[in-house]
């Protein structure tokens, strides 16, 4: 039961242009919600996040809009960097527990 | 110290061999977690430590899992009669547990273990 999802496993980005990053959730009891972003051998490093009582958080380039009515998180990467490559992971918890569940990622490529 | 430190960070071991791996958290940081990545996969959960509560072990893929944190402050993860499906780099995290809008929920991530059961 895969509570977190992200769809898409890689996307290709020209530099310069808009990235989108998106995320699912099933559990209707998730009000907090993280994004990391991971290098190969490294771990993962906290970019931005987003509770239930907003529907936008922005930090720099990076903007997490959050839609509770669709259980839908999404980052926006604007502009892209060559440097931005990696793979990014969603997270979710509620905030009775922060047990924080991870989707499986998705693998970011800017060109340039 | 100043970030997450674990060890080592590679560990090949063989199959039947039992395995410890060492978490060593920000100082201050009351909650600790540990997940491991397989080859391919995403960031799952295997157990989470909040101050003195009883830790949540839900998921622990099996009883050959276990974890402690002693002093509320190193964790180590042992695997017993490790399987190659173990093989993985596990990640530990920690965090300080405040206000739900404090900001200070935010995971931070060691540089992980890997394993290697050959």
């Amino acid at each position: 039961d895969q509570q977190v999802k992200q769809n898409s496993p890689s996307l290709s980005v020209q530099e310069g242009r808009i990235s989108i990053l998106n995320c699912d959730y099933t559990n209707s009891m998730f009000d907090y919600f993280l994004w990391y972003k991971k290098y190969p051998a490294e771990g993962p490093t906290f970019l931005i996040s987003i509770s239930s009582i907003k529907d936008k958080n922005e930090d720099g380039r990076f903007t997490v809009f959050l839609n509770k009515s669709a259980k839908h998180l999404s980052l926006h990467i604007v502009p892209s960097q060559p440097g931005d490559s990696a793979v990014y992971f969603c997270a979710a918890s509620d905030s009775g527990t922060y047990k924080y569940i991870f989707g499986t990622g998705t693998r970011l490529k800017v060109l340039a | 110290g100043a970030g997450v430190s674990q060890s080592p960070s590679n560990k090949v071991t063989e199959k039947g061999k039992d395995v410890e791996l060492r978490c060593d958290p920000i100082s201050g940081h009351t909650a600790l977690y540990w997940y491991r990545q397989s080859l391919g996969q995403g960031l799952e959960f295997l157990i989470y430590f909040q101050g003195n509560s009883a830790p949540d072990k839900s998921g622990l893929p099996s009883d050959r899992f276990s974890a402690e944190r002693t002093g509320g402050s190193v964790s180590t993860l042992t695997i017993q009669r490790t399987q190659q499906e173990d093989s993985a780099v596990y990640l530990c995290a920690s965090s300080t547990r405040q206000g739900r809008d404090s900001g200070a929920n935010v995971l931070t991530f060691g540089a992980g273990s890997r394993l290697t059961v050959l």
